[in-house]
Order: C-alpha cells, then sequence, then structure tokens
C-alpha cells in the first residue's frame, strides 16, 4: 500500500531532551516536507527536500533540523525541545512532475498520519 | 511573506452548493491549492489551479482569477461527510516548492 509513515504517533517528553519523528515512504517521491499545525495559525511548512542530500528552510525552522539521506526517510529532529514547539506535525511527499505548465514541480502531497507532541 | 485569508467557518445544509473563498496577496504566485482535513486525520489533496478558470473533479470545483488574487472551491450535492475544514494554500516562484497554507475553513453541514 502507498503511504508515508511516522513515527510515533503520540510523544509527551520534557524540554531539552533530545528527540527524532521519522517519516518515511514508499512511492518513491522525490519531494518530502515538514509541516506543523496549531490551532488558528494553520499548517506551517518547517523544512522541505526536493531529493536526497537537497533541503531547505519553510517558513518556521527555528529549533528543528531535517537530514534527506535516502530518498525515502526524511527524520525531524529537536535537539532541544521546548514548549513552543508542543503540536501536531505532519510530513508529506510528492513525486516531481515538472516543470509543470506556470511554474512547480509537484500537485498532489501525501500526507502522513501525524504526531501529536507536547514538550514540558 | 505570503497573506492568505479564507472564512473561519460556514453552515450549508445537506444537498446544497456552498462556496469556500480564499483570497491572497503574494508575488510570483505560481500555485493554488485546495486541501480537505476531517477532524483528528491528515489533509488529503482536493484541486491544484495555476491558470485562471474553473477546474471541475466530480463534486467539487475550484476556480482561480490571478489578477484578483482569489480562488473559490465549489462543492454540491453537499453531504454529511463533507463536514471538514478546507484548507487553501499558494506556492510562490523563487521558494522552491514551498507551500504557505491558510488556516483553513470548518465546513459543518446540516440535516
Amino acid at each position: 500500500e502507498a503511504q508515508v509513515t511516522q513515527n510515533p504517533r503520540y510523544l509527551i517528553t520534557v524540554t531539552g531532551k533530545k528527540l527524532t519523528v521519522t517519516c518515511s515512504q514508499n512511492m518513491n517521491h522525490e519531494y518530502m516536507s515538514w509541516y506543523r499545525q496549531d490551532p488558528g495559525l494553520g499548517l506551517r511548512q518547517i523544512y522541505y527536500s526536493m531529493n536526497v542530500e537537497v533541503t531547505d528552510k519553510g517558513d518556521v525552522p527555528e529549533g528543528y533540523k531535517v537530514s534527506r539521506k535516502e530518498k525515502r526517510n526524511f527524520p525531524l529532529i529537536l535537539e532541544s525541545p521546548s514548549p513552543n514547539q508542543t503540536s501536531l506535525y505532519f510530513c508529506a511527499s510528492s513525486s516531481s512532475q515538472g516543470p509543470l505548465a506556470g511554474g512547480g514541480y509537484f500537485i498532489e502531497q501525501f500526507f502522513g498520519p501525524g504526531t501529536r507532541l507536547t514538550v514540558l | 511573506g505570503q497573506n492568505i485569508d479564507q472564512p473561519t467557518e460556514m453552515t450549508a445544509t445537506e444537498g446544497a452548493i456552498v462556496q469556500i473563498n480564499c483570497t491572497y496577496q503574494t508575488s510570483g504566485f505560481n500555485g493554488l491549492f485546495w486541501y480537505q482535513q476531517h477532524a483528528g486525520e491528515a489533509p488529503t489533496f482536493l484541486s491544484y489551479n495555476v491558470l485562471d478558470g474553473l477546474e471541475e473533479k466530480g463534486r467539487f470545483s475550484s476556480f482561480l482569477s490571478r489578477s484578483k488574487g482569489y480562488s473559490y472551491l465549489l462543492l454540491k450535492e453537499l453531504q454529511m461527510k463533507d463536514s471538514a475544514s478546507y484548507l487553501c494554500a499558494v506556492r510562490v516562484t523563487g521558494g522552491g516548492n514551498k507551500l504557505t497554507f491558510g488556516t483553513g475553513t470548518q465546513l459543518k453541514v446540516e440535516l
């Protein structure tokens, strides 16, 4: 089954304790991305990756790191989590279809099930 | 940066038609996306517009006017399962494939 998986699905941790949220896709997609979703703020992009070893900042990258050593995996690392990083996190992937009419390289993003993180 | 506006909430009746508007202010527009998100679930892709006009896909249609910075999602023959949040997102040139999402419109479908 084609899917994006995230682990863990739920995590409660304490301030300063390093953590990694894994994301894996089995669709051979080039593009992967991390988002956080907060009430009243909507989905905000943290980092994205156009392909292996190519990553770039989204709108809210502070406090996060990512890596893309393999095409299928795109882990999100919080080196020193703080309470303001309590959020619902989504990983997403998409195949490159571009360049498309009007620009851009992808259309549909497939989202993982989400990871609910609480930092105390 | 980009500014995307959507109504916070809407209510409609089963079987009716509802239009959810999205306005955006951005430079270097490079595509507009609509996603559906049920409570507690991941967003799922509905539609994509990059050129002006209407894109139709079953009960769902999406319209774009680049000169007005305006899009709408039209849902026909509403069903109870259409109760969800509808997210508008914009991509800009020069930003790789970065997407900026609006805060979403919570649609409630009633009998």
